[in-house]
């Protein structure tokens, strides 16, 4: 069966690191890759999406993505972290044509000020 | 942007009974809707695909007559927990799409069944 994974479960970062957060997917066909955020007591919101084109792709809030196919990745960057970023992070593959929506496990991430 | 709501935000209930939570597409049509079970502390697990005028398509190992699906317009889904028990404690998320893949989450309903 088609998984997403996210290796990091929980990350604690000070203000001013970097950030990446590791997410694979196992399915040979073609995706569309998404990260969502979701705050404490807030509901999803989408960061970025790859669909086509530029593997690397810009999202809100300073995150970017990159894309690289032969590793089944879509791993989640940002230079510099804020105490504002703390949250839970998703990442999400659909497959070929379908809307349907797998999720990974999450990642919490907690920026100390 | 899109705005998908869900009501009620928290409900609690007695075990037996059922609850109806909503989903409705403020701003835009939605043909279809999502419906989605999130644990503490765990990711969400896809439940079922709810198809405006048609039957609900429902995820293996997801009972459909436990959780009833209708999508009687093109802003309103509903999720009935029908014969709640304990561990269908949970947190329900609905999402609908206007446009292709980018899906907006609702905030969520809260279940608690005691």
């Amino acid at each position: 069966a088609q998984s997403v994974s996210q290796h990091n479960h929980h990350v604690i970062l000070s203000e001013a690191a970097s950030l990446e957060l590791g997410c694979n997917y196992s399915y040979g066909g073609t995706v569309n890759l998404f990260w969502y955020v979701q705050y404490p007591g807030q509901h999803l919101q989408l960061l970025l999406k790859y669909f086509s084109g530029d593997p690397l792709v810009k999202g809100i809030k300073g995150f970017e993505a990159e894309f690289i196919k032969s590793k089944f990745s879509f791993n989640l960057r940002k230079p510099s972290v804020q105490w504002s970023d703390t949250a839970e992070y998703f990442c999400a593959v659909s497959m070929d044509s379908s809307y349907k929506l797998i999720f990974g496990s999450g990642t919490r991430l907690l920026v100390r000020p | 942007g899109a705005v998908v709501s869900q009501h009620p935000s928290w409900v609690i209930c007695k075990s037996g009974t059922s609850v109806k939570i909503e989903c409705r597409s403020l701003d835009f049509q939605a043909t279809t809707m999502f419906w989605y079970r999130q644990f503490p502390k765990q990711s969400l697990m896809l439940m079922a695909t709810s198809n405006e005028g048609s039957k609900a398509t429902y995820e293996q190992g997801v009972e459909k007559d436990k959780f009833l699906i209708n999508h009687a317009s093109l802003t309103l889904s509903t999720l009935t927990v029908t014969s709640a028990h304990p561990e269908d404690s949970s947190f329900y998320i609905c999402s609908a799409y206007p446009s292709s893949y980018e899906q907006y989450f609702g905030p969520g309903t809260r279940l608690t069944v005691t």
